[in-house]
């Protein structure tokens, strides 16, 4: 059976902090990874994707930057915090047909 | 873009009643809609898929779409407090799928 795990499961950052979090899939080979942000109260969206290892398609700018490393594994940062970021980011894959399966989400407080 | 819109923004219901949430969409073109749940800022569990107009049940879940409507709707069946969470539409328009802003059910025992 698949897994996928996410980390850390929250964090309190300062504004102009670095950020990074990381997202593996175990159990299945090549899968399509996702990141999607949800603010609070908000619409969750679709920040990046990637289809194979070292590939990253980018679908809404946050200055936020998503990098495939391995097969396994999904991981977002940035260099530079900004209070906007706050939210909920939620790692996913799918199998072909695009059935998405998530993860249990990071939660991330900006101060 | 697709648009994705949900209805209603909260719903109420008794244990045991049929609770119905509606989504409507902007791009008739789309090729697959999906519901989910998330409980309180949790990660999302997938209810059930529809490909095509007409009914899919997966359990006490059926989704009905009606692409010249624009429209596709969940029922639960017998909903328990259990269920209460958000619900999401999920629609798949050129291999990016757009969420709605959900339907926040309360299953009251």
């Amino acid at each position: 059976a698949q897994t996928i795990h996410q980390w850390p499961v929250a964090e309190i950052k300062a504004v102009g902090s670095p950020l990074s979090l990381g997202c593996t899939i175990k159990g299945k080979s090549s899968p399509n990874l996702y990141w999607y942000w949800q603010a609070t109260g908000g619409t969750l969206q679709q920040l990046f994707y990637s289809i194979t290892v070292g590939q990253v398609e980018s679908v809404v700018q946050l200055n936020l930057s998503a990098s495939r490393p391995k097969d396994d594994q999904f991981i977002l940062s940035t260099e530079k915090l900004l209070l906007s970021h706050s939210g909920f980011y939620l790692c996913a894959w799918s199998p072909p047909g695009n059935t998405l399966y998530f993860g249990e989400g990071s939660r991330l407080i900006v101060v | 873009q697709q648009k994705v819109q949900q209805s209603p923004e909260s719903l109420t219901v008794s244990e045991g009643a049929m609770a119905s949430l509606n989504c409507t969409f902007s791009d008739g073109t789309s090729n697959n809609f999906r519901w989910y749940r998330q409980h309180s800022a949790k990660g999302l569990e997938v209810l059930v898929s529809i490909f095509s107009d007409g009914e899919k049940e997966e359990g006490r879940f059926t989704a009905h779409l009606n692409r010249a409507n624009l429209h596709v709707s969940l029922h639960i069946r017998e909903p328990q407090p259990s269920d209460s969470a958000v619900y999401l539409c999920a629609v798949n328009s050129n291999n990016r799928i757009f969420f709605g802003d959900g339907t926040q059910l309360v299953v009251k025992p």
